[in-house]
C-alpha cells in the first residue's frame, strides 16, 4: 500500500499570501489529521477530519482551515500568511476515528514565509 | 488539559547499554499512549502503543497510571536505535495526538 502522500514537499510564500496544502491518505483510511511542527513549539495538532466532517480542532487562528473530500483526500488552507507560519506541516491518516487507532504520517510540506 | 512531558531533550548511551526514555503525561481520563520514532531522513512512524503491549525492535513501554508515566525501555541499545523519539497521548474518543517535545537518542559505538 502506498503511504500518506503530501504535496507539495516545499513551498515558499510571502507575507499576506494564502496557501493550500494537499494530503492523500493511505487507501481505505478515512480519518485525516494535520499537525504543525516548529523548532520552538514542536508538534501541534491543527485539526482532524473524518467522513468529510471536522471532528476536532486545535488552538490555531481561523486563518487555518481545512476540508476533506469524499475520497478522503484532504486539503488545508492558510490565509494571510505570517512569518510565524513557517513550519513543517504534517498530515496523518488512520483507519477510523477511535483514539487507539495509530496514525500514519506523510513526509510533510515545508512552508517558508519570506 | 492534556500534556505530555519528555524531560530529556538529548540522551546519549553506549551500544549494548540499557536505554530508558522518559515520558510523563497529564490527563484526567483514560489515555491512549504511543511512542513514535523518526529516523534520519525518514518520516515519523509508530513504534508502539500501550494497548498492544508488544515489543517492537526490542523496545517495550509500560503504562503506569499511578505515576502517569509511559517510559520506553530497551535492555541493549543498538546503533540503529539512534533517532528522535516522541511520546504522544490521545484522549478517549479523539484522534487528536498531543506530543511531547521529543528526545534525541544517540547510541555511541
Amino acid at each position: 500500500k502506498a503511504g500518506v502522500t503530501q504535496t507539495p514537499r516545499y513551498l515558499i510564500k510571502t507575507r499576506g499570501q494564502q496557501v493550500t496544502l494537499s494530503c492523500s491518505p493511505i487507501s481505505g483510511h478515512r480519518s485525516v489529521s494535520w499537525y504543525q511542527q516548529t523548532p520552538g513549539q514542536g508538534l501541534q495538532f491543527l485539526f482532524e477530519y473524518f467522513s468529510e466532517t471536522q471532528r476536532n480542532k486545535g488552538n490555531f487562528p481561523g486563518r487555518f482551515s481545512g476540508r476533506q473530500f469524499s475520497n478522503s483526500r484532504s486539503e488545508m488552507n492558510v490565509s494571510t500568511l505570517e512569518l510565524g507560519d513557517s513550519a513543517l506541516y504534517l498530515c496523518a491518516s488512520s483507519l477510523g476515528q477511535e483514539s487507539n487507532q495509530p496514525q500514519h504520517f506523510g513526509d510533510g510540506t515545508r512552508l517558508s514565509i519570506l | 488539559a492534556q500534556r505530555v512531558t519528555q524531560p530529556e531533550k538529548l540522551l546519549s548511551v553506549f551500544k549494548g547499554a540499557p536505554v530508558e526514555l522518559k515520558c510523563n503525561y497529564s490527563y484526567s481520563g483514560s489515555p491512549e499512549l504511543f511512542w513514535y520514532v523518526q529516523y534520519s531522513r525518514q518520516r515519523l512512524q509508530l513504534l508502539l502503543r500501550h494497548i498492544s503491549r508488544e515489543s517492537i525492535k526490542g523496545f517495550t513501554a509500560d503504562l503506569n497510571k499511578g505515576e502517569t508515566s509511559f517510559h520506553l525501555k530497551k535492555p541493549f541499545a543498538q546503533e540503529e536505535d539512534s533517532a528522535m523519539y516522541y511520546c504522544a497521548l490521545s484522549a478517549q474518543g479523539a484522534q487528536k495526538l498531543v506530543f511531547g517535545q521529543g528526545t534525541r537518542l544517540t547510541i555511541n559505538p
